[in-house]
C-alpha cells in the first residue's frame, strides 16, 4: 500500500482559505468515504480534525473542512490563523483492512 | 475519559526484537467494533499505520511488515501489545497507540509516543 500523495508545503496569509490535497488510488481514497485528516504541532501527536471525508469532531473549528472528488480528499482551512501552523497527514481506510496515510503537508502562515 | 499509554524500550540494538505496550483507560476493548492501531513516526518523516487489532481478535498488519510485526491483547489488564523483530536503524521512530471508535475508520484518541532508537 502505497503513502497517499501530499503537498510538501502549503502557505497563506492570516485571514486567507488554503486547501490541502491527498490522492490515492481506487483501493483508498477513491473506493469509500473513510478519509481522515490529522492536525499535528511539533513535538504533539496528531489530533483528528474530519473523519469520514467531511466530519468535523465536537471541538474542532468550524474553519476546517473536507471534501473528496474521486480518489483526491482535500482539506479547506479557512479564515487562517497563526495558530493553524501545523503538520497535516490525511489517512484512508484501504480495502485489506489496513490504513495508508499521506506525505504530510505543512502549512506556514505568512 | 479514554487515555492511551504507550511502554517500551527507549533504545534497543540493530536485529534485536521490540516489545510495546499500551495501557488503555476509558473504554474496552471488548466493545462490539472498538480497534486498536499502531502507528509510527520516524523523526522528521511522515506517520505510518503498522498493526491494527479488533475487538473480536482480528487482527491486521502493514504489507511491507506484516513478517515482523505481531500485535495481541491483555484485555484483562487493558493492554495491546506490539512486538517487531529484527530491528534495524530505520525503525528509529515514535510508536504511537490510537484507538479506533466503534465501526469507525478513524484515529480519535492517540498516545503521547514513545521515541525507539535503533542503535548499537
Amino acid at each position: 500500500q502505497s503513502a497517499l500523495t501530499q503537498a510538501a508545503s502549503v502557505s497563506g496569509s492570516p485571514g486567507q482559505s488554503i486547501t490541502i490535497s491527498c490522492t490515492g488510488t481506487g483501493s483508498d481514497v477513491g473506493g469509500h468515504n473513510y478519509v481522515s485528516w490529522y492536525q499535528q504541532e511539533p513535538g504533539k501527536a496528531p489530533k483528528l480534525i474530519i473523519y469520514d471525508v467531511s466530519n468535523r469532531p465536537s471541538g474542532v473549528s468550524y474553519r476546517f473542512s473536507g471534501s473528496k472528488s474521486g480518489n483526491t480528499a482535500s482539506l479547506t482551512i479557512s479564515g487562517l490563523q497563526a495558530e493553524d501552523e501545523a503538520d497535516y497527514y490525511c489517512s484512508s481506510y484501504a480495502r485489506t483492512g489496513s490504513f495508508v496515510f499521506g506525505t504530510g503537508t505543512t502549512v506556514t502562515v505568512l | 475519559q479514554v487515555t492511551l499509554k504507550e511502554s517500551g524500550p527507549a533504545l534497543v540494538k540493530p536485529t534485536q526484537t521490540l516489545t510495546l505496550t499500551c495501557t488503555f483507560s476509558g473504554f474496552s476493548l471488548t466493545t462490539n467494533g472498538m480497534r486498536m492501531s499502531w502507528i509510527r513516526q520516524p523523526p522528521g518523516k511522515a506517520l505510518e499505520w503498522l498493526a491494527r487489532i479488533d475487538w473480536d481478535d482480528d487482527k491486521y498488519y502493514s504489507a511491507s511488515l506484516r513478517t515482523r510485526l505481531t500485535i495481541s491483547q491483555d484485555t484483562s489488564k487493558n493492554q495491546v501489545v506490539l512486538t517487531m523483530t529484527n530491528m534495524d536503524p530505520v525503525d528509529t521512530a515514535t510508536y504511537y497507540c490510537v484507538r479506533t471508535p466503534r465501526t469507525e475508520y478513524y484515529f480519535d484518541y492517540w498516545g503521547q509516543g514513545t521515541l525507539v532508537t535503533v542503535s548499537s
